[in-house]
């Protein structure tokens, strides 16, 4: 995901928030997500948030959209050892269905 | 279980063979898209379909690749002459709304 960088790794305690950050290029994208991915297993979609908003909640899930930097974040209240898993960021740009992803980031909630 | 199924889980394959993979989209989906992850990597799109229209390709699909939707339903990728910079995770995702595109486990193939 050349277009979409994330940091590699982000380790919390259990019960704080987390933060993760995403970077994109293309000020075209219509939609950026955040999905989930636990170690051999598929994608679990957890949030999208459209490019005319700039704040998205559900729940523990606060995602916040800079789109001026084309800065994307996903908070996680009170994080659980549940929530340690890979989180990408991915867009979807206006003139494709694709999605575009990034490496991921390593979320590891220490007990 | 609704969800996006695939078919095989794992393949382990002989450098040269070829294999096939199903995904069984959520029902009334239409639009249908495979994508392939490497170790450590985000996934990287392959081709999508709405019905069973092909009409989008990454020029990461090579001829060795072809990818079909029949009837509209479920897609079949199918991999000729594998090599081992194939092996990766091949992931299905199936939408009806733009915005949300729900994956399948993934069929995970190792080519040795």
């Amino acid at each position: 995901g050349e277009d979409v960088e994330q940091s590699l790794f982000l380790s919390v305690r259990e019960g704080d928030s987390s933060v993760i950050n995403c970077t994109y290029t293309d000020s075209s994208s219509t939609y950026l997500y955040w999905y989930k991915q636990e170690p051999g297993a598929g994608l679990q979609l957890l949030t999208y948030i459209f490019s005319n908003m700039d704040m998205k909640q559900d729940q523990r899930l606060t995602v916040l959209l800079n789109k001026k930097d084309k800065h994307l974040s996903l908070r996680i209240a009170d994080t659980q050892t549940g929530d340690s898993a890979i989180y990408f960021c991915a867009e979807n740009r206006e003139s494709s269905y694709k999605l575009i992803f990034g490496s991921g980031t390593r979320l590891l909630v220490r007990p | 279980d609704t969800g996006v199924s695939q078919d095989p889980r794992h393949k382990i394959t002989k450098r040269g063979q070829n294999v096939t993979f199903r995904c069984d989209p959520i029902s009334e989906h239409n639009r249908l898209y495979w994508y392939r992850q490497t170790l450590g990597q985000g996934p990287e799109f392959l081709t999508y379909f709405q019905n069973e229209a092909q009409l989008e390709k990454s020029r990461l699909l090579s001829d060795r690749f072809s990818a079909e939707r029949p009837k509209g339903s479920f897609s079949t990728l199918e991999i000729q002459r594998t090599e081992q910079g194939d092996s990766a995770m091949y992931l299905c995702a199936s939408s009806l709304k733009v915005a949300e595109a729900f994956f399948g486990q993934g069929t995970r193939l190792t080519v040795v």
